[in-house]
């Protein structure tokens, strides 16, 4: 079975504090996404990754940084925590070719006081 | 510009009964859609994938259509069980990139 972890379910973090989300996958795709989901906003893009160190922003980068120095490990970095990071964090590995699928993690629930 | 829109943003129904979401999208050049199932706390997990020559797919109690002409899909749940109780997104994907385009989801709460 497909399987994409991400390391924690819930988070609790101080304003300020640096912060480390992880994301493993063991399904060998090049392709990993950080996105965060919010109520009425739905998912929204922070970063992805098409291979090894390699990055690309996505729609809503400010504050967040990654990195991807093994295939299967992608991580997600808030450099100084804020309030306005509460959220859902969903680490997904997308495949390739014609009939794309996002496997995602279970998510992360961060909370930022 | 791309985006993907559901309809209703939340739904109520009773057990046993049936119900239809449904998804408008501008995305294009249009690749693929897909109806993911998001149980609360938990990560979406894909239902049915429809590429443009295909109209409609099933998946036990599920039933995905697609309109590519007019850009609408609706997904179809029939004898409605408590378990499907969760929000349903619907994604679609372009055929340039490796972008999907998310809809906000609605939220189906299905009552005994």
């Amino acid at each position: 079975d497909v399987k994409v972890t991400q390391s924690s379910r819930y988070l609790v973090k101080r304003t300020g504090e640096k912060v480390f989300l992880e994301c493993v996958q063991d399904m060998d795709h090049e392709n990993m996404f950080w996105y965060r989901q919010d109520p009425g906003l739905g998912l929204r893009l922070i970063y992805f990754s098409y291979d090894v160190k390699m990055k690309e922003k996505g729609d809503i980068p400010e504050g967040y940084s990654v990195s991807r120095e093994k295939k299967e490990r992608f991580s997600l970095i808030l450099e100084s925590a804020s309030t306005n990071q509460t959220s859902m964090y969903l680490c997904a590995s997308i495949t390739d070719g014609t009939r794309t699928e996002a496997f995602f993690g279970q998510g992360t629930r961060l909370t930022v006081v | 510009k791309n985006q993907v829109e559901q309809s209703p943003q939340s739904l109520i129904i009773l057990e046993g009964k049936n119900c239809t979401l449904q998804c408008n999208y501008t995305v294009s050049p249009f690749s693929n859609l897909r109806w993911y199932k998001q149980d609360t706390g938990r990560g979406p997990v894909s239902l049915t994938i429809m590429t443009f020559s295909e109209n409609t797919k099933s998946n036990g109690r599920y039933t995905a259509t697609l309109d590519a002409d007019t850009k609408q899909s609706s997904l179809h749940i029939t004898a409605s069980q408590l378990s499907d109780s969760a929000s349903y997104i619907c994604v679609v994907s372009p055929t340039t990139g490796n972008q999907f385009y998310f809809g906000t989801g609605t939220s189906l709460t299905v009552i005994p």
